[in-house]
């Protein structure tokens, strides 16, 4: 069966300093992967997608980026954190196919002081 | 930009009774999923119905659509202190394109 993995769980950083928050998933191959950020109460704002390695859509212009080094291995990362970067960062899957769920990490828990 | 929106924002009932949680959307779409978020946890998908489909059961959930109205309902039949979470509704914009989330409702069941 598949599995996501994401961490860590909880992240308190400076600001302007840097991040990187890691992604595997486990029993599959060619997923589309998934980083959104979810601010509080809120919904979920998709921040970039990858149907592949190399291949990264960035959905919303800011001091994110993200890679995928490998098949099943996302990255998100940042140079210099802002404030305003604070929430709740989730990492998915998809099969790349069309009419399938998404398959959520349990999430990282990110504050700004 | 977003697709779904859920109504009502926020639902509290007590245990034993239904919940009942509307979606609407505003492009056509080939499917439309609900997904669950336990406090500080991550999202679990529930249900994708497809645009052919009107209707879909999974245990106590149903869920309905209905394409001419652009939207969708999530029934939670028998509630249980258990469901207390937030639900989202989400769909792709075209194609094999990611989903997007609406803001979800909040479901409090209270035993």
């Amino acid at each position: 069966s598949q599995t996501i993995h994401q961490w860590p769980a909880t992240l308190v950083q400076p600001v302007g300093s840097p991040l990187s928050l890691e992604c595997t998933v486990e029993g599959t191959s060619n997923p589309n992967l998934y980083w959104y950020r979810q601010a509080a109460g809120r919904g979920l704002q998709l921040l970039f997608y990858s149907v592949g390695i190399g291949q990264i859509s960035s959905e919303v212009p800011q001091n994110l980026s993200a890679s995928r080094p490998q098949d099943r291995q996302f990255i998100l990362s940042s140079k210099k954190l802002l404030l305003s970067d604070s929430g709740f960062y989730l990492c998915a899957w998809s099969p790349g196919t069309q009419n399938q769920p998404q398959h959520f990490g349990d999430g990282t828990r990110l504050s700004i002081l | 930009s977003q697709q779904g929106e859920e109504d009502p924002q926020a639902l509290s009932i007590q245990e034993g009774e239904n919940a009942t949680m509307n979606c609407s959307y505003k492009t056509s779409i080939n499917n439309l999923q609900w997904y669950r978020q336990n406090s500080g946890r991550g999202l679990v998908h529930l249900i994708l119905i497809r645009s052919n489909e009107r209707e879909k059961h999974s245990g106590r959930l149903r869920v309905t659509l209905d394409t001419s109205k652009k939207s969708s309902s999530l029934l939670i039949t028998a509630s249980r202190a258990a469901d207390t979470a937030s639900y989202f509704c989400a769909s792709p914009l075209s194609g094999n394109t990611p989903l997007v989330f609406g803001k979800g409702t909040r479901l409090s069941v209270i035993a």
